[in-house]
C-alpha cells in the first residue's frame, strides 16, 4: 500500500502569508496527486489534480507542483476563507490513499 | 447541476449491519467509477470502497474487505454500501464521491451521512 505523509500537522498563518504544505509518497506516484479543503461540517472540495492542475472555480493563489514522491500545495496569499484543512491524496493506485491532513489556522 | 445524496446512516448495534445510499443527479451516472470515503469525528480522510461504471470492478481497503460490499444500479442511479459485522471503529461520517475520469480524480462529494455503532 502507498502511504502518505503530510506535513505540517498544524500551521498557522496570517491573512496574506505565503503558506506550503508538504506530501510525500512512500512510493512513486508520478503526478497521481490531488489535493482536497475540507471545511468543518463539509465535504471535501477538489483543489488541484494531476499533482498541478487547478480545478475549475479554484483561486489561482492555489498552486501545486512536484512529482514522483515529493508534493507541494502553496497558496500565494492566504485568505480568510482559505483557513481550513487540506488533504494531499494519491490515485496511482487501485486503491486510494490521503494524508493524515493539514490544519491552516489563523494566527 | 451534480448532486450527489446519501442517506441509510444512523445508530447500529456492534455487529449489525447497515446499507448505506447515495442517489446521484444531474450527470450520466453509468458513465463514471464512484467511491465510498470515510472520516471518523474529527480525524482524516479515509478511503473505503470504489466500483467501475457498470459494476464489474471493484477495490476495497483491506479493512473492510468481507465485511463492506459496494455496488449500484445504473437504473435508478444509487449507489450502495452494505456494511456488516460494524464494530465500533467503523463510526464515521460516509461519503460518496465521483471519479471524473482522465487525470482528474474524486470532484464531486455528497454531504455524508453518519453511521454510529455503539450498544
Amino acid at each position: 500500500d502507498i502511504q502518505m505523509t503530510q506535513s505540517p500537522s498544524t500551521l498557522s498563518a496570517s491573512v496574506g502569508d505565503r503558506v506550503t504544505i508538504t506530501c510525500r509518497a512512500s512510493h512513486t506516484i508520478n503526478r497521481w496527486l490531488a489535493w482536497y479543503q475540507q471545511k468543518p461540517r463539509e465535504a471535501p472540495k477538489l483543489l488541484i489534480y494531476k499533482a498541478s492542475t487547478l480545478e475549475v472555480g479554484v483561486p489561482s493563489r492555489f498552486s501545486g507542483s512536484g512529482s514522483g514522491t515529493d508534493f507541494t500545495l502553496t497558496i500565494s496569499s492566504l485568505q480568510p476563507d482559505d483557513f481550513a484543512t487540506y488533504y494531499c491524496q494519491q490515485y496511482s493506485s487501485n486503491s486510494r490513499t490521503f494524508g493524515q491532513g493539514t490544519t491552516v489556522e489563523i494566527k | 447541476e451534480v448532486q450527489l445524496v446519501e442517506s441509510g446512516g444512523g445508530l447500529v448495534q456492534p455487529g449489525g449491519s447497515l446499507t448505506l445510499s447515495c442517489a446521484a443527479s444531474g450527470f450520466n451516472f453509468s458513465d463514471y467509477w464512484m467511491h465510498w470515503v470515510r472520516q471518523a469525528p474529527g480525524k482524516g480522510l479515509v478511503w473505503v470502497s470504489r466500483i467501475n461504471n457498470d459494476g464489474s470492478i471493484l477495490n476495497s481497503a483491506d479493512f473492510v474487505r468481507g465485511r463492506f460490499t459496494i455496488s449500484r444500479d445504473n437504473a435508478k442511479n444509487i449507489l450502495f454500501l452494505q456494511m456488516s459485522s460494524l464494530r465500533a471503529e467503523d463510526t464515521a461520517v460516509y461519503y460518496c464521491a465521483r471519479r471524473y475520469g482522465g487525470n482528474s480524480d474524486l470532484d464531486y462529494w455528497g454531504q455524508g451521512t453518519l453511521v454510529t455503532v455503539s450498544s
